[in-house]
């Protein structure tokens, strides 16, 4: 049974700071794995996608990489601003296909002090 | 401009009673979703439907129905035999290509007890 985890549950920092955040999965047989931002009482905004053939995505400060095998995938913030605060949650697409089911992680709750 | 509509933003449901969440989306995607989300937790699959009067039962089921009558719509019913109802409702929508697709989701609905 695929199970997604990410550390840590809650992050706070001062502005200006890079930073990152932690998924990990217990099944490497992914299709792909998203990252979405989700903003208070709102919906879930996808910010990186990266298919299991791939390593890494960037877009703008952010990077997600992506390490199959050892079941790990990283969200590196750089220049964390204000308008960054939000929770960060990561999901991965089982089996072989789009159709496959997403598994989402907890989350992570992030906190950008001015 | 596309995207996905969800009302109401606020549901509450009195013992017995069953409600009804309503989800539409003007992307032309195949597949909808339904998920559920508690707090500190991810989200969790209900139900999900990738053509027109078809649908399959997610990780959670049970105590939920859903129709797919319309492309552009996948209404989520909330029945009396769901216990703990009380979460916040993401519906989520997607094409069914090859390559990157990802999840585009709606604002969600919170539905609390009376």
């Amino acid at each position: 049974k695929q199970e997604v985890t990410q550390i840590p549950a809650a992050l706070s920092v001062p502005e200006g700071e890079n930073l990152v955040l932690n998924c990990s999965f217990t099944d490497s047989a992914i299709y792909n794995l998203q990252w979405f931002r989700q903003d208070p009482g709102k919906g879930l905004t996808s910010l990186l996608l990266i298919q299991s053939s791939q390593r890494e995505q960037t877009s703008g400060r952010l990077n997600a990489s992506l390490d199959k095998s050892s079941g790990r995938s990283t969200l590196y913030i750089a220049a964390s601003q204000p308008g960054d605060s939000a929770t960060y949650l990561c999901a991965v697409r089982r089996g072989s296909s789009n159709t496959g089911k997403l598994i989402f992680g907890q989350g992570t709750t992030l906190q950008v002090k001015p | 401009d596309g995207g996905i509509t969800q009302s109401p933003k606020y549901l509450f449901r009195k013992e017995g009673q069953n409600v009804t969440l309503s989800c539409e989306q003007n992307l032309n995607h195949d597949a909808m979703y339904w998920y559920r989300q508690d707090p500190g937790q991810g989200l969790r699959l209900i139900y999900y439907s990738q053509i027109v009067n078809d649908f399959q039962k997610g990780d959670i089921a049970e105590g939920y129905s859903v129709s797919r009558e319309k492309k552009e719509s996948f209404p989520l019913t909330v029945t009396s035999a769901q216990k703990n109802p009380t979460a916040f409702y993401l519906c989520a929508s997607s094409t069914l290509g090859q390559g990157e697709q990802p999840q585009h989701f709606g604002d969600g609905t919170r539905l609390s007890i009376l």
